[in-house]
């Protein structure tokens, strides 16, 4: 069974600060991707990413595949309080996928 | 981008009553459909995988008499907690995979319905 851990599990950070959200496994995944979800809905797809090394950029927001396709990460410049929400990732191999427990983040203004 | 409905968005019935979920793609065809379960701030719990025209594939320890799974069409899932009790309260989201999609294996959630069983 794959398994995606995610780091930190929670974070509490001030308006306008950056910060880095990791995605890690030992097993190799041939896609990953990022979802949003705040409180009370679904989760939003936000990037989907394929290759090794590919980095993608959604305005204040970049993702990065790790070269070996293991391990991704989402850094958020300046942060805003819409940023607020659970942040996910999502490992897939073959036709089968797996989320990782999510990281809780809150942006106070 | 494609969108998945949820219907009804919350629930509250009495124990032992039985409450069907409705998911749908409204803009797209979705041959497989998933069903999940969360628990207040946890991740996902994938239930079941639904395949139109076929039998629903289920995780390990969901009981498949309990929840009832039926994708009647490409468009439409419905999932069925049968004989609700307390512990079935929770937040269920369905998902739709867009075959016609470009991005692989890429899932779209609807908003999620949240069950309270009294």
């Amino acid at each position: 069974t794959q398994l995606l851990e995610q780091s930190p599990q929670f974070l509490s950070i001030q308006e306008g600060e950056n910060l880095t959200v990791y995605c890690n496994s030992s097993s190799v995944f041939s896609s990953l991707q990022w979802y949003r979800q705040e409180p009370g809905e679904g989760p939003v797809l936000l990037v989907t990413v394929v290759t090794g090394g590919e980095v993608k950029k959604l305005k204040r927001l970049t993702f990065q595949f790790g070269d070996a396709r293991k391990d991704s990460s989402l850094h958020i410049t300046a942060a805003q309080p819409g940023d607020t929400g659970l942040y996910l990732c999502r490992g897939n191999y073959g036709q089968n996928f797996v989320f990782g427990p999510g990281t809780r983040l809150s942006v106070l203004p | 981008g494609a969108v998945v409905s949820q219907h009804p968005s919350w629930v509250i019935c009495k124990s032992g009553t039985s409450v069907k979920i409705e998911c749908r793609s409204l803009d797209f065809q979705a041959t497989t459909m998933f069903w999940y379960r969360q628990f207040p701030k946890q991740s996902l719990m994938l239930m079941a995988t639904s395949n139109e025209g076929s039998k629903a594939t289920y995780e390990q320890g969901v009981e498949k008499d309990k929840f009832l799974i039926n994708h009647a069409s490409l468009t439409l899932s419905t999932l069925t907690v049968t004989s609700a009790h307390p512990e079935d309260s929770s937040f269920y989201i369905c998902s739709a995979r867009d075959l016609g999609g470009l991005g692989p294996n890429e899932q779209f959630f609807g908003p999620g319905t949240r069950l309270t069983v009294l």
